[in-house]
């Protein structure tokens, strides 16, 4: 079935540290791929999305390219801040009437100063 | 500011008890949807309403109970049924469904 895989966390970071976090899919036909943050104790924030092979998603600095040859939409950061703390979910959605949001389990991201 | 209101923040309740949590939206958006979140497993899907008076079982709906008889207010029952309903509960909605929705603070429910 149609599904998201993102790595394992938690990823520990020092500030101005690159960061990766890979996620990969598996959907039937071509869905629209998302970047969602969880700051603690809050719900989801909407970070980027792409909706079609080779479109970048980008915000505060953060950025995924949707590679629909590698089924991957991993997320990009290059200097972290402790402010960037937070849980981030990959998601995708089909591009057919009436499905809702897959999640991925989640990738937890820690930076320290 | 248009947004989605869910309340309470925190709720406890005795096991047997059945609960309501409240999600309102003034998005003026069609879909809405339940996700229960637990740790290490991601969201899932408890129900969706793609229109008012219309709702759908997501993935794990067992012992729980929905209603959408308006369009911006779509409550979730927890059932004395659910046999572990401790968990943080999550509301969404979209303009349609298939397209990027937008969530609530959350609200975590405890049960003892």
């Amino acid at each position: 079935g149609d599904s998201v895989t993102q790595m394992e966390g938690p990823v520990t970071l020092s500030e101005e540290a690159f960061l990766t976090i890979n996620c990969t899919y598996t959907a039937t036909g071509y869905p629209s791929l998302f970047w969602y943050v969880q700051y603690p104790g809050e719900g989801l924030q909407l970070l980027l999305k792409a909706t079609k092979a080779d479109d970048k998603g980008s915000n505060k600095g953060f950025e995924a390219t949707y590679r629909k040859e590698t089924t991957s939409f991993h997320l990009e950061k290059g200097s972290v801040q402790v402010s960037d703390s937070a849980v981030y979910f990959c998601a995708l959605i089909l591009n057919q009437a009436g499905t809702a949001l897959i999640f991925g389990k989640g990738t937890t991201l820690s930076v320290s100063s | 500011d248009g947004g989605i209101t869910q309340s309470p923040k925190y709720l406890f309740r005795k096991e047997g008890q059945n609960v309501t949590l409240s999600c309102e939206q003034n998005l003026n958006h069609d879909a809405m949807y339940w996700y229960r979140q637990d740790p290490g497993q991601g969201l899932r899907l408890i129900y969706y309403s793609q229109i008012v008076n219309d709702f759908q079982k997501g993935d794990i709906a067992e012992g729980y109970s929905v209603s959408r008889e308006k369009k911006e207010s779509f409550p979730l029952t927890v059932t004395s049924a659910q046999k572990n309903p401790t968990a943080f509960y999550l509301c969404a909605s979209s303009k349609v469904m298939d397209t990027e929705a937008f969530f609530g603070q959350g609200t975590r429910l405890t049960v003892v």
